[in-house]
């Protein structure tokens, strides 16, 4: 089974700080993503890469940066935490078989920003 | 993009089957409609998807209108554990989703 882990299910950081969530797959899949979750809204995609140190915005980009140094990790980077970043955070990775391509989700870490 | 309409809610007894449908007008000729539910707490599980023609697998159906605009996942026999949110997408854009309560 494809195993999406991701480093924390609840997080607490102050307004102002840097924030570091990790998200780890183990398929050697080559597409990851992350998403953010809040009430009323559904998802929405933040970045996805599809290849190691590649990476593209998704629809809500501003205030986030991601890092893709190895096929397996993929990490979502918040330069400067603040409260509207609060939020329930879901990494998935994926295989694309031709123009298919099956996600496969995380637990999801849920950030408060203080 | 592509964009999904789906209802905010429905409700299905336990035993009977479960239609839930999704409206992707704007989807184009050679993208693919997807369907993932999300249990409460846990990250979205895949389900089915499908690009013109109906599909079946061991969770679900997908049954696809020939213009393309819209589609209707059926779980024919909905058990309790089936009560989650259903999101139907094209690309990556998931948007809200339909919470099925299944009632016994």
């Amino acid at each position: 089974d494809v195993k999406v882990t991701q480093s924390s299910r609840y997080l607490v950081k102050r307004t102002g700080e840097k924030v570091f969530l990790e998200c780890v797959q183990d398929m050697d899949h080559e597409n990851m993503f992350w998403y953010r979750q809040d009430p009323g809204l559904g998802l929405r995609l933040i970045y996805f890469s599809y290849d190691v140190k590649m990476k593209e915005k998704g629809d809500i980009p501003e205030g986030y940066s991601v890092s893709r140094e190895k096929k397996e990790r993929f990490s979502l980077i918040l330069e400067s935490a603040s409260t509207n970043q609060t939020s329930m955070y879901l990494c998935a990775s994926g295989v694309r078989q031709g123009r298919i391509l099956e996600q496969y989700f995380g637990p999801g870490t849920r950030l408060t920003v203080t | 993009d592509a964009k999904t309409t789906q209802p905010t809610s429905m409700d299905c007894a336990e035993g009977r089957a479960a239609n839930l449908p999704c409206n992707h007008s704007t989807i184009s000729g050679n993208e693919y409609v997807y369907w993932y539910r999300q249990i409460h707490s846990q990250g979205p599980q895949y389900i089915i998807h499908g690009l013109k023609n109906n599909e079946t697998n061991e969770m679900a159906s997908l049954i696809i209108t020939e213009d393309r605009k819209s589609s209707t996942l059926i779980l024919p026999h909905a058990t309790l554990r089936d009560t989650a949110v259903y999101y139907c997408i094209v690309k990556l854009t998931f948007g809200k989703g339909t919470l099925l309560t299944v009632n016994p």
